[in-house]
Parts: structure tokens; sequence; C-alpha cells
């Protein structure tokens, strides 16, 4: 059974820092994995969609990477900023049985000014 | 333009009342999703319809039932609504089923049930 896992589960940081959020999946067998971003009390909106074959992806300030192998991806955040305050999700889609995504439970940043 | 929209936003009902939510995505996708955000924030996939026909069904209970009367279109009712229904109800579209694709996300329905 496939379980995703985000550490830290908040993180503050001063404005203009780098920084990294993890996301851990057990099961490899994955077709992609997609990092989300949710402000409070809104929706989800997609931030960058990786496939099992890539291995890193950019947008903008934002590069995720995956390791399928280790059951690793990390979303780098360059020169934070006050509006990337936001909750950060990671999800992956299974290979196996019905195809769905499995969430994370989340990294809360604060990204201080 | 919304591309998933949900209403009503919010809703708040008493127990054992039945509701619905609705969702409409005008993105053209083949496929739609509901999925629950409880209170610890976890998102968990309930239904998924792909060209209006059930896909993923996962243990919820029968209280639950999602209609797709098109492929743009995918409807939630709650009947006999409990406290444990209290939460947030996320509905998701993608181009096709499959796994393969990225998810499009509407603005959640807050559901309080008192």
């Amino acid at each position: 059974k496939q379980e995703v896992t985000q550490i830290p589960a908040a993180l503050s940081v001063p404005e203009g820092e780098n920084l990294v959020l993890n996301c851990s999946f057990t099961d490899s067998a994955i077709y992609n994995l997609q990092w989300f971003r949710q402000d409070p009390g809104k929706g989800l909106t997609s931030l960058l969609l990786i496939q099992s074959s890539q291995r890193e992806q950019t947008s903008g300030r934002l590069n995720a990477s995956l390791d399928k192998s280790s059951g690793r991806s990390t979303l780098y955040i360059a020169a934070s900023q006050p509006g990337d305050s936001a909750t950060y999700l990671c999800a992956v889609s299974t290979t196996s049985g019905t195809y769905k995504y499995i969430f994370g439970t989340g990294t809360r940043l604060k990204v201080l000014a | 333009d919304t591309a998933v929209s949900q209403t009503p936003k919010y809703l708040v009902t008493q127990m054992g009342n039945d509701k619905s939510i609705k969702c409409e995505q005008n993105l053209g996708h083949d496929t739609m999703y509901w999925y629950k955000q409880d209170s610890k924030k976890f998102l968990k996939i309930m239904f998924s319809y792909n060209n209006k026909e059930l896909i993923i069904n996962e243990t919820v209970p029968n209280r639950f039932s999602p209609k797709s009367p098109d492929k743009a279109h995918l409807n939630l009712h709650i009947n006999s609504l409990e406290l444990g229904d209290s939460a947030v109800y996320f509905c998701a579209s993608s181009p096709r089923a499959g796994g393969r694709y990225e998810q499009y996300f509407g603005p959640g329905t807050r559901l309080t049930v008192t």
C-alpha cells in the first residue's frame, strides 16, 4: 500500500532564503508525482508534474526532483518570498490497481518578511 | 475563466439532513474526482468518473452517492449527514484517466454538520 510522507510538517524561514521540501513514498511503481500549493481556505494549485521517466522539472523559482528508486522527491524554492507562504502537498499516482493519486500530509511554509 | 468550479463554497447543515455539492469543469477533461480533506488537512480520494462512468470507488459509506450527468459535471449527494462528514470536499479533473495526467482542483466546499 502506497504511503506518502512529507517532512517537515511545518517550516518558517526568513525572506530570501533558499529552501527544500521533502516528499517520500513507499512504492516506487508510480506514473508521476505532482506538487501542489494550497493557500488557507482555498483549493489546490498545481505547481509541477514530474513523469516517472523524468528526473526534474523547473518552473520559475521552483525546481522539483524525482528519485523513483529511492522513493523521494524534493521541491526546491529559490529566494523565498512572503507570497510563497502556503501549504505544499505532494501526490503520487499509483500504477497498481485503480489509478489514483495518493497525497502526503503537506508542509506548512511560512516566509517571514 | 474558472476551470473547475464548485457550489456551494460553504454548507452548514444539521445531522440527518441530505445535501448535494455540485462541480463543473470547462477544460474539456474526461475524468473527474471527489476528494475529502479532513481537519488534519489529509486529502483522500473518494470517487472518480471517466466519461460519466464510475472508475474509482474508495471505501466510502453508501450515504455518499456521486452522479455524473455528463463528463463536465460531477455532483456529490450525501444522505443522513453525520458529524464526521464535516470536512472540505474538493472536486478535481484531469484530461484522461490512468494516473498519468495533471489534476486540476476546484476551490472546495466546506461542509459543517452540527
